[in-house]
Order: structure tokens, then C-alpha cells, then sequence
């Protein structure tokens, strides 16, 4: 079974400035893929970054960007420059081609102006 | 690209009847479908995993003739709540995978569905 732990229900963060929200997880499998999903209070759920386990090199949108430790099952999420847009529900989700996502709890993430 | 829609974005409905919502995906084929619930301030749970021309497969716990699901085109996945009560008031998730697109197991979500049921 796969499970994903995010430890940080909640976050906040001054505007302009960085925060990482952190994600574990665990599985037996050596091929798998790990997003992180942002969920605003419209509800949308947004895909926001995504990893395959077989590249060593972290993923990079933009301002966000994943510090991805395979050996210790670990994926963060780095957001750089916060912008009052990015304050929302932040999933952190894995899935290794059985095609279903398993999610964490969750992370809800304060943009203080 | 890779976007889906879904409708209604709100239903409200007395007990008793039923509630069709449509998961569009709208600039790719999706021979995979996935629905969720959602409840308040938690994450999504899925219900089931719906195949284009055959028939869904559901989670653990979840009432195959409660929550009824057609996918009966490569765009286009339904879920009927049959016989609602207030207790499946929720918001529910659709969610569609791209194959081609990003040319990984990348799942795009709809809006979302809140139904209320009176």
C-alpha cells in the first residue's frame, strides 16, 4: 500500500518571501510519479508541479520548485517569491501507473501581505 | 491544454431524487476517468475509477447503485447519485488522465460539483 504524510496542516508565510511545504510517502515501487496539486478557495485542483521518480533532477516551474529525495521517500515543495495568489490547499500525491492517486492531508498555506 | 469541465457546478435537490454531473474533458481523449468526494477542510477520497466502454470500478465502501457512472465516449464520464439523501451532500471531483499530453500518469480535475440534498 502507498501512503503519502504531509505533516504541516497549515503555513503561512510573508509575501515575497519562500516556504517549503513538505510531503513523505512511502512505496515499494521503484518507478512512480509525485505532484504536488494546489486547491484555491474556488476549489479548482490545480497541478502545480510533477516528478518522475526516475530522473534525479528536481522538477522547476517557475517559482516553485521540488527538492525530491528518492532514497528517503521525501518531496517538497519550495515556493519562492509568494504571491498573494498562492495562498491555498497544497496536495502532495503519488501514483506509480495503477492509475490511482493516493494524497495527503494536506497543507493549507497563508500569504501574510 | 488538458482541461475538463464539469456540470453542474451546483445542484441543489430534494431527497429522494436523482443527480446526473458531467466530466467533459475538453482538448484530449480520457479513456481514464476518476470521481471523488471531497468533504470539508479534507483531502479527495476516491469513489471510482470509470473506463471508457466498460464498467467502473469502485472503491471499497462506495454503493455501486447508489453512485452510478457511464463513460460512454472518450470525452465524457457521468455520475448519477441515485436516490439522494442529505447525507451525500458533498463536493465531488472529476478528474480525467492525460496520456499524451505530458506523456505520464498526469490526472487534470475538473471544477467540482457541490450537491445539496434537502
Amino acid at each position: 500500500a502507498q501512503t503519502v504524510t504531509q505533516s504541516q496542516p497549515e503555513m503561512s508565510v510573508q509575501e515575497a518571501e519562500t516556504v517549503t511545504l513538505s510531503c513523505t510517502y512511502d512505496t515499494s515501487e521503484s518507478d512512480y510519479y509525485l505532484f504536488w496539486y494546489k486547491q484555491p478557495p474556488s476549489r479548482q485542483m490545480i497541478l502545480v508541479i510533477r516528478q518522475e521518480a526516475y530522473k534525479q533532477q528536481n522538477a522547476t516551474e517557475n517559482r516553485f520548485s521540488v527538492n525530491f529525495q528518492k532514497a528517503a521517500k521525501s518531496f517538497s515543495l519550495k515556493i519562492s517569491d509568494s504571491q498573494l495568489g498562492d495562498a491555498a490547499m497544497y496536495f502532495c500525491a503519488l501514483n506509480f501507473g495503477n492509475e490511482k492517486l493516493t494524497f495527503g492531508t494536506g497543507t493549507r498555506l497563508t500569504i501574510i501581505p | 491544454g488538458a482541461v475538463v469541465s464539469q456540470h453542474p457546478s451546483r445542484v441543489i435537490c430534494k431527497s429522494g431524487t436523482s443527480v446526473k454531473i458531467e466530466c467533459r474533458s475538453l482538448d484530449f481523449q480520457a479513456t481514464t476517468m476518476f470521481w471523488y468526494r471531497q468533504f470539508p477542510k479534507q483531502s479527495l477520497m476516491l469513489m471510482a475509477t470509470s473506463n471508457e466502454g466498460s464498467k467502473a470500478t469502485y472503491e471499497q465502501g462506495v454503493e455501486k447503485d447508489k453512485f452510478l457512472i457511464n463513460h460512454a465516449s472518450l470525452t465524457l464520464s457521468t455520475l448519477t447519485v441515485t436516490s439522494a439523501h442529505p447525507e451525500d451532500s458533498s463536493f465531488y471531483i472529476c478528474s480525467a488522465r492525460d496520456l499524451e499530453g505530458l506523456g505520464t500518469d498526469t490526472q487534470y480535475f475538473g471544477p467540482g460539483t457541490r450537491l445539496t440534498v434537502l
